[in-house]
């Protein structure tokens, strides 16, 4: 039962638009919430966070708002350029002190074409 | 400052054989994690070390996975005896006392055949 989902497998945006990457989670004990990007034969590479208790982080060109009564959270990158093109992935996690195990979700590859 | 190091990068063994993946985490991150990706599902959490301590294994899939971390530096993870359902790229991260955010390595891609 995945408590973090990622329902688009995929995206494909124009150079300069913005994309909007979407997670649902379920688990509503969740309180910090992170995503990650990766590139073939990469690591995922941390990108962005958000406490449970803000509503949006903002980091240059991304953006990640929280919505907590809809248990969704969202990445915006504007612009988006050709070298995000990569597999973003959403996770999540609950304090249990310096334990930060992550629940992940099955990633969305996003396509930025020029 | 070096990343996080694993390796090999690339391993594929037979049914039954065993296999030791290492991870090296940057230096002074006491914070030590193994992931696991098996093809078409998530990342899953497998342990997490503090220093030389296991802080929490609960995601090791069986008794057939070990991991240990010397003296809270490099860490492995031997699998034995290897069985099909093990193959998938294994992740290790690294992070200091109270960051939230991990650095990963690249990964070692499993394959038994």
């Amino acid at each position: 039962d995945q408590q973090v989902k990622q329902n688009s497998p995929s995206l494909s945006v124009q150079e300069g638009r913005i994309s909007i990457l979407n997670c649902d989670y379920t688990n509503s004990m969740f309180d910090y919430f992170l995503w990650y990007k990766k590139y073939p034969a990469e690591g995922p590479t941390f990108l962005i966070s958000i406490s449970s208790i803000k509503d949006k982080n903002e980091d240059g060109r991304f953006t990640v708002f929280l919505n907590k009564s809809a248990k969704h959270l969202s990445l915006h990158i504007v612009p988006s350029q050709p070298g995000d093109s990569a597999v973003y992935f959403c996770a999540a996690s609950r304090n249990a002190g310096n334990n930060r195990k992550l629940i992940w979700g099955l990633g969305t590859s996003l396509a930025v074409n020029p | 400052e070096a990343g996080v190091t694993q390796f090999p990068s690339h391993s594929v063994i037979e049914k039954g054989q065993t296999v030791t993946l290492r991870c090296d985490p940057i230096s002074g991150h006491d914070n030590l994690y193994w992931y696991r990706r098996v093809m078409g599902k998530e990342i899953k959490f497998l342990l997490h070390f503090v220093k030389e301590s296991k802080q929490d294994e609960s995601g090791m899939p069986n008794n057939r996975f070990l991991a240990e971390r010397t003296g809270g530096t490099y860490s492995t993870l031997k699998v034995q005896p290897a069985e099909l359902e093990d193959s998938g790229v294994y992740f290790c991260a690294s992070s200091p006392q109270g960051a939230t955010g991990y650095t990963f390595g690249s990964g070692t891609r499993l394959t038994v055949v």
